[in-house]
């Protein structure tokens, strides 16, 4: 059974271009959330997925996009790259319950913006 | 802001203590979850404890939560030198699936 997986690893970008990552969830769950987290700190809740609609969204500018497809899996898209944008993303899928539970993190990219 | 905070910031201990780790939240949770981190890489799920439970048990990891203080703490018992992490406490709120983490206490076990 395929854990949560993200790709790329790792991605180095430069000042104002566009990037997107992509995950897929662990098999059965339905809900997908993004977390960034910076060097040293804790991670960050961008936003949630279910039923490919954003459910909930952290405090990240409109840069931050999402999406999920049908098959449940999805994508972060951040836009205009500046580089305090710099940091681990991390994918976490969970359980079909749409309630807080235990989430399951991927691997995370490992983004680089000079 | 972050709403868990962990205490302390880093641990340094020997094979064979025990680690403790505390966590404080600021605001009503459904649940209260620990992860670990091993080099920057992806968090593994530790153990979750609900916020009408009060102690819970995971082979050498138990957990405890005060909702009246509005705090855990992490206790690892007989450390191993694999155990030498970066440990998050999570505070599950009360709607959908947001996880709020602390900043992590960086636990090292010397052989």
């Amino acid at each position: 059974d395929a854990g949560v997986t993200q790709s790329p690893t790792h991605l180095i970008k430069t000042r104002g271009q566009q990037v997107t990552l992509r995950c897929s969830p662990k098999s059965g769950h339905d809900t997908v959330s993004w977390y960034q987290q910076a060097l040293g700190q804790g991670p960050q809740f961008i936003f949630q997925y279910y039923e490919e609609e954003e459910r909930q969204r952290g405090n990240f500018p409109d840069r931050f996009s999402g999406h999920q497809f049908p098959n449940y899996s999805s994508e972060l898209n951040v836009n205009a790259l500046l580089l305090g944008d710099s940091a681990l993303y991390l994918c976490a899928s969970s359980l079909p319950r749409g309630t807080t539970d235990t989430q399951y993190f991927g691997p995370g990219t490992r983004l680089t913006v000079l | 802001s972050q709403q868990g905070e962990e205490d302390p910031q880093a641990l340094s201990i020997q094979e064979g203590e025990n680690a403790t780790m505390n966590c404080s939240y600021k605001t009503s949770i459904n649940n209260l979850q620990w992860y670990r981190q091993n080099s920057g890489r992806g968090l593994v799920h530790l153990i979750l404890i609900r916020s009408n439970e009060r102690e819970k048990h995971s082979g050498r990891l138990r957990v405890t939560l005060d909702t009246s203080k509005k705090s855990s703490s992490l206790l690892i018992t007989a450390s191993r030198a694999a155990d030498t992490a970066s440990y998050f406490c999570a505070a599950g709120g009360t709607s959908y699936g947001k996880l709020t983490f602390g900043q992590g206490t960086i636990l090292t076990v010397h052989p």
